[in-house]
């Protein structure tokens, strides 16, 4: 069956470090990756996708490249702030269910001054 | 309505107790999901409908969960006989474009279920 495996938090990093938080997935067919993101006291959102191989989702700063080769999705940005303080969910989902999600079980990111 | 909601926010139930949560989809939205989210875990897929048609409940975790969505649009996911396990957030998501498409699927702020 689809699993989606990204490394534990919590990860506690100064402003301006540059994150990184690993993504590895098993899918049976052909996914489309994401990645979610929880601020704390709201509902899950989309951060950014990618539909196919070696394509590079980005949004706020944020990107994540598709690595068919690797089956990793691993997500990255230079220079984190405070307000990037949330729970972020790697997440697939193969063609035809209509967006069915597979999750991985989150990492909590913490950024401090 | 601007988003996905569901209510109530929170909810504490006695063990052996009935509950009901609902979820209001976005207008329009074709496909409708729920998910249960333990403590400190991701989103786990419990069933899925295409309008009215509940087409995937592999998820749902024993018989005493029962979901449905009558009229297309609003879905009450019910549990029935609630135990202790059964304590989690519920999230309901909705997508615009049914199974031979793929769009982004927008989450509600889900419902906390304590189960004492």
């Amino acid at each position: 069956g689809d699993s989606v495996t990204q490394m534990e938090g919590p990860v506690t990093l100064s402003e301006e470090a540059f994150l990184t938080i690993n993504c590895t997935y098993t899918a049976t067919g052909y996914p489309s990756l994401f990645w979610y993101v929880q601020y704390p006291g709201e509902g899950l959102q989309l951060l950014l996708k990618a539909t196919k191989a070696d394509d590079k989702g980005s949004n706020k700063g944020f990107e994540a490249t598709y690595r068919k080769e690797t089956t990793s999705f691993h997500l990255e940005k230079g220079s984190v702030q405070v307000s990037d303080s949330a729970v972020y969910f790697c997440a697939l989902s193969n063609p035809g269910t209509a967006s069915k999600l597979t999750f991985g079980t989150g990492t909590r990111l913490q950024v401090t001054l | 309505g601007a988003g996905v909601s569901q209510s109530p926010r929170y909810k504490v139930a006695k063990r052996g107790q009935d509950v009901a949560l609902r979820c209001d989809p976005i207008s329009g939205h074709v496909s409708l999901f729920w998910y249960q989210q333990a403590l400190g875990q991701g989103p786990e897929f419990l069933t899925y409908f295409q309008n009215e048609a509940q087409l995937d409940k592999s998820g749902l975790p024993s018989d005493r969960f029962f979901a449905e969505r009558p009229e297309g649009s609003v879905s009450t996911l019910k549990i029935q006989r609630t135990q202790q396990e059964d304590s989690a957030v519920y999230l309901c998501a909705s997508s615009l474009w049914g199974a031979k498409g793929s769009s982004e699927a927008f989450f509600g702020q889900g419902t906390r279920l304590t189960v004492v």
